[in-house]
């Protein structure tokens, strides 16, 4: 089983449309976590990061389930310029060391 | 925040070559790590590099073929060794600028490598 996995996609949505994602981890010692995003042929850039209690921001919202393992990441009103690669990471869980894994990603596709 | 820069950002070389990446942070930090893309997957982490002595390499990654230098706080470098066209990649380095564990990574642009 791999480490964080998240449905490759990719998901073909119309502009306007909600769209989520999910990602499951298997180390319940992880500590935090994050979604990325990358577009094509440029280096990964911070979304948002993940809370237990939830987070918002703008039409992006993030959850996180500890006791399933489970993170989403909620696209409302999605726009053209949404269209990218979303990665999961989740980071820590070692003892005495640092570890950042990243999911393989979640491709999305924004359509007119 | 951080503003990252490698050197070169693409480069095609012949198997059995050496290629050496750069990679200049524009403030100190501690966290520094070097990362590998292959075409159509995600990133795997090679190595935290460690200022001022040897880098922690994950599983599957060794010095010899990866050395990684990290002289200060702003700068490091990693050699892909003895190339085949499996190192056919693009590598990143990226830094955790932030107190405490387990923050946002900023990433450098990359460099694509392309081994014949």
């Amino acid at each position: 089983r791999k480490e964080v996995e998240q449905d490759p996609g990719p998901f073909n949505v119309p502009e306007g449309a909600t769209v989520a994602f999910n990602c499951t981890y298997s180390n319940s010692a992880s500590q935090s976590f994050f979604w990325y995003r990358q577009d094509c042929r440029k280096e990964p850039k911070l979304l948002m990061s993940v809370y237990s209690s939830g987070n918002e921001d703008g039409r992006f919202t993030a959850q996180l389930n500890r006791a399933s393992q489970y993170i989403s990441l909620l696209i409302r009103d999605s726009k053209l310029s949404d269209s990218a690669t979303y990665l999961c990471v989740v980071n820590g869980g070692n003892t005495g060391g640092f570890k950042t894994i990243f999911g393989a990603g979640t491709r999305l596709f924004v359509k007119a | 925040s951080a503003v990252i820069s490698q050197k070169p950002s693409r480069d095609i070389c012949q198997r059995g070559t050496s290629l050496t990446i750069q990679c200049q942070v524009d403030s100190q930090v501690t966290m520094m790590f070097w990362y590998r893309q292959q075409p159509g997957q995600s990133l795997t982490l090679i190595a935290t590099a460690n200022q001022g002595s040897e880098a922690t390499y994950e599983s599957g990654f060794v010095i010899d073929k990866f050395p990684i230098s990290r002289p200060n706080l702003t700068f490091s470098t990693l050699t892909v060794s003895n190339m085949s066209p499996e190192d056919s990649s693009i590598y990143l380095c990226s830094v955790d600028p932030g107190q405490g564990a387990y923050n946002e990574q900023f990433f450098g642009p990359g460099t694509r490598l392309t081994v014949l």
